[in-house]
């Protein structure tokens, strides 16, 4: 079974300045992909960056970027230039590329805090 | 930009009482999922959907859990008989593509269950 892991229950960042979250995740898999979602207080679930296992090229998205370990099965994001908008909780999600409904594993997430 | 809807957004229900969540997934999307999330825990997958069947479903989707897609366009979670553990926010998603990206689940805006 898929597990993910983020070990960081909460964090804070100064805004304008840069932030990672940490994630970590386990598969014998060898395609899959890799989600951040954030959840801002209206708890509405926003899809904020995708990796596809098989492409060594990290995913950007604007100021959002991540740093894909395949070996190590860590997949972390970068949040660059924080805004106070981007204070949510953030999870990582595992998904199988085939042979099942491709369902979202996620970990427990991660509260983040943008401070002006 | 087309979105996943659900309705009520909140709902607050006596224990043993049925409910029915209902969505609307993106129109040219063709899987469909039920999430929960606990209050302050991550989320959980409940059931996927395609083909008019269930493709998979977790530990948590019993026999007082069911879906069914009625009309070709909502798509319903019935809780048979509820109980206070089931007092979580109820999350509907659709997978496939949206104004010509990748091929990804997008999460509706969630309805809060209440068991009383």
């Amino acid at each position: 079974a898929q597990t993910v892991t983020q070990s960081q229950p909460e964090m804070s960042v100064q805004e304008a300045e840069t932030v990672t979250l940490s994630c970590t995740y386990d598969t014998s898999e060898n395609n899959y992909y890799l989600f951040w979602y954030k959840q801002p207080p209206s708890r509405q679930m926003i899809l904020v960056i995708r990796q596809e296992a098989y492409k060594q090229q990290n995913a950007t998205e604007n100021r959002f970027s991540v740093n894909f370990q395949k070996a190590a099965k860590s997949f972390s994001l970068k949040i660059s230039d924080s805004q106070l908008g981007d204070t949510a909780m953030y999870f990582c999600a595992f998904s199988r590329t085939q042979g099942g409904s491709e369902k979202l594993v996620f970990g427990k997430g991660t509260k983040l805090t943008v401070n002006p | 930009e087309p979105e996943v809807t659900q309705t009520p957004s909140h709902q607050v229900t006596q224990m043993g009482q049925e409910v029915i969540l209902r969505c609307v997934p993106i129109s040219n999307h063709l899987y469909f999922y039920w999430y929960r999330q606990i209050l302050g825990q991550k989320v959980e997958f409940l059931v996927s959907f395609y083909n008019n069947e269930i493709s998979e479903k977790s530990e948590i989707f019993d026999d007082q859990f069911s879906v069914e897609r009625p009309d070709g366009s909502n798509f319903t979670l019935k809780i048979r008989s509820t109980k206070l553990e089931d007092s979580a926010m109820y999350f509907c998603a659709s997978r496939g593509r949206r104004a010509g990206g990748r091929e990804t689940q997008y999460f509706g805006p969630g309805t809060r269950l209440l068991v009383l």
